[in-house]
């Protein structure tokens, strides 16, 4: 199977900041990684999609990159409603692993 | 709108079986996926499994191959989880989502609101 493992598991960060989360996949996923963002007592939501594509509707300070096996995802100035759990999930093949999750608070 | 409408909590005993559903409306049905995902209280996202409606195949996760099976009645766009043999630990909020393909690869990005599964023994 392969696994993500996603870093850090929180942060603390303030209204502005720009905040990176990171996924390492086990093995080459070929950009077939996407990101949610996911607040208390809420659905998921997708915000990025094959590594880099921004869902539509998704504000543009969220972006996401790769490197090889390794994959970010950057909120370019922290806003107040991005306070939330942040995913990233391999669809390279099943099963598809989420990473651990980044708690990002104030 | 695109959505999908989620069955309401349940709570069994150990060792029962839990089916919850997953009423889609909005699009057309048959040319998206339908995927589980649970969530443990404070815990992470955890991939279930994933059916294709218009062919029947599914894909599941392996620590709980054996136990859980999802199935599609596309007369009514429902998709369905069923999980057996229910242990304590599978007390979680399941979530269903819709599958879309892209040229590199799948995502999930409709989801239900969540449903509520209280395990006791």
């Amino acid at each position: 199977d392969i696994q993500v493992t996603q870093s850090p598991s929180s942060l603390s960060a303030s209204v502005g900041d720009r905040v990176t989360v990171t996924c390492r996949a086990s093995e080459n996923i070929d950009s077939h990684l996407n990101w949610y963002q996911q607040k208390s007592g809420e659905a998921p939501k997708l915000l990025i999609y094959a590594a880099s594509t921004l869902q539509s509707g998704v504000p543009s300070r969220f972006s996401g990159s790769e490197s090889g096996t390794d994959f970010t995802l950057t909120i370019s100035s922290l806003e107040f409603e991005d306070f939330a759990s942040y995913y990233c999930q391999q669809t390279y093949s099943p099963p598809w692993m989420f990473g651990q999750g980044t708690k990002v608070d104030i | 709108q695109v959505q999908l409408v989620q069955s309401g909590a349940e709570v069994k005993k150990s060792g029962a079986s839990v089916k919850v559903s997953c009423k889609a409306s909005g699009y057309s049905f048959t040319n998206y996926g339908i995927s589980w995902v649970r969530q443990a209280p404070g815990q992470g996202l955890e991939w279930l499994g994933w059916i294709i409606p218009y062919t029947g195949d599914t894909d599941y996760a392996r620590n709980l191959q054996g136990r859980v099976t999802v199935t599609t009645d596309t007369s009514t766009t429902t998709a369905y989880m069923e999980l057996r043999s229910l242990r304590s630990d599978d007390t979680a909020v399941y979530f269903c989502a819709r599958v879309q393909r892209s040229r590199m690869g799948y995502y999930m990005d409709v989801w239900g609101k969540g449903t509520t599964v209280t395990v006791s023994s």
